[in-house]
């Protein structure tokens, strides 16, 4: 099993700049979220979604839009980069079912710079 | 709000040391879950063990051992005869209770550095 593949693993973006982090899970997890994690620092929730379809904001949104198409696939998208989006972003998944807080399985995460 | 306190950024053990990261935690939930995760110098996530707050018993898995004290609000990890692999930054996570179908959003502390040297 691959688990939740991240690509790219590293890049550099120019201020201003627009890219799409890409995010894929193979365990048909309905839950998926997205974590930025500065040095020094725990993760921060971007965003979170609980199904195709469905998306809503977690503690630091602004500057990212996301969306769930599928249930396998939960891009990140940064429309204008700025320097303070400069991190490690991880994207993760969670079984569904009861309330039972099943363990959030990550992927290997997204070095990102902002020049 | 939720709050994850490492109070202890960095620490120094020689190997076969035991070791204990502190963990406390604030929630006004009285249905929540704490997480603890080992980050690895090659930057992955690894999930280490789940506890309820209705589950009070200590859990140890070969090395490792947890104790959760709701008294003290505290979730302590000790790494017993540490091993230079243990080196690691590790994260103790809180979520409330999950949502009708499982899902759930961590709040993180800000992680211990772990170094073990030989």
């Amino acid at each position: 099993n691959a688990g939740v593949t991240q690509t790219p693993k590293f890049r550099i973006l120019k201020i201003g700049q627009s890219m799409t982090l890409q995010c894929a899970q193979d365990m048909n997890h309905n839950y998926m979220y997205w974590y930025r994690q500065d040095p020094g620092m725990g993760l921060k929730l971007i965003y979170y979604s609980v199904g195709a379809g469905i998306t809503d904001k977690g503690e630091v949104p602004n500057g990212y839009n996301v969306s769930r198409s599928t249930t396998e696939d939960f891009p990140l998208r940064l429309e204008l980069a700025a320097p303070s989006q400069t991190s490690v972003y991880f994207c993760a998944s969670s079984y569904g079912g009861g309330r039972s807080n099943q363990p959030q399985h990550f992927g290997d995460g997204t070095r990102l710079s902002i020049l | 709000a939720q709050k994850v306190t490492q109070a202890q950024t960095e620490i120094s053990v020689v190997e076969k040391e035991d070791v204990t990261l502190d963990c406390v935690y604030e929630t006004r939930d009285t249905t929540y879950y704490l997480f603890w995760y080992k980050q690895p110098p090659s930057g992955e996530l690894v999930f280490l063990i789940r506890r309820n707050s209705f589950d009070e018993q200590n859990e140890i898995s070969g090395r490792y051992s947890w104790n959760f004290q709701k008294s003290t609000s505290s979730f302590n990890f000790t790494i017993t005869a540490s091993q230079v692999v243990d080196s690691a930054v590790y994260f103790c996570a809180l979520s409330e209770a999950g949502w009708a179908g499982g899902g759930n959003k961590l709040t993180f502390g800000t992680g211990t550095q772990l170094k073990v040297e030989l």
